[in-house]
């Protein structure tokens, strides 16, 4: 069974850095693409980042470029994203996803974690 | 990179089919045949629905059908019921630049 539970979340004054983790079971991990997507409190859903299998590629949005960096570690079946100079406006459930090959689809969630930036 | 263009809401009662619409441009729905379809329901993660414009996943019901024509992909419930009242949201592939796109999400009520 595909298991992705996400990590790592909590209550960070704005200026500050998190680190979110992702881990990936049930699957070869190696083998696909990822994401991180985030939903603010009663707003829709946002993508933030991509990744390549092997890691070689990542795109960001807009939003978040230059402060946050995609990351993985196949050996440890990891996906993490690193936050940096958080603002009020990145609180959310952030949520990693399993790509379909070919930019075709989100097939796999985890349950989320909640990243709150507050003074 | 603004988000593809939903209804707030559409509601239906049940058996009855609807339809949600998601409007995007000539750089994201209109270029690529890549448009997925997301239902949520509260204080759960999303669940695909669609991909590939068209395609069901296995597991999901076939009263779910997606479409698109020109800039504009649509998701049809037929034969709605209880279970489908969620938030559905659209997304596409928007190229290199943007990359992925979601809609704006639309709340299907049973009445």
């Amino acid at each position: 069974e595909v298991q992705l539970v996400e990590s790592g979340g909590g209550l960070v004054q704005p200026g500050g850095s998190l680190r979110l983790s992702c881990a990936a079971s049930g699957f070869t991990f190696s083998s696909y693409e990822m994401n991180w997507v985030r939903q603010a409190p009663g707003k829709g859903l946002e993508w933030v980042s991509y990744i390549s299998s092997s890691g070689s590629t990542i795109y960001y949005a807009d939003s978040v470029k230059g402060r946050f960096t995609i990351s993985r570690d196949n050996a440890k079946n990891s996906l993490y994203l690193q936050m940096n100079s958080l603002r009020a406006e990145d609180t959310a459930v952030y949520y990693c996803a399993r790509d379909l090959t070919g930019y075709s689809g989100h097939d796999y969630w985890g349950q989320g974690t909640l990243v709150t930036v507050s003074s | 990179q603004s988000a593809l263009t939903q209804p707030a809401s559409v509601s239906g009662s049940p058996g009855q089919s609807i339809t949600i619409s998601c409007t995007g441009t000539s750089s994201d729905v209109g270029s690529y045949n890549l448009v997925s379809w997301y239902q949520q329901h509260p204080g759960k993660a999303p669940k695909l629905m669609i991909y590939e414009g068209s395609k069901r996943p296995s597991g999901v019901s076939n009263r779910f059908s997606g479409s698109k024509s020109g800039n504009t992909a649509s998701l049809t419930i037929s034969g709605l019921q209880a279970e489908d009242e969620a938030d559905y949201y659209c997304c596409s592939y928007a190229g290199s630049s943007t990359f992925y796109v979601f809609g704006t999400g639309t709340k299907v009520t049973v009445l």
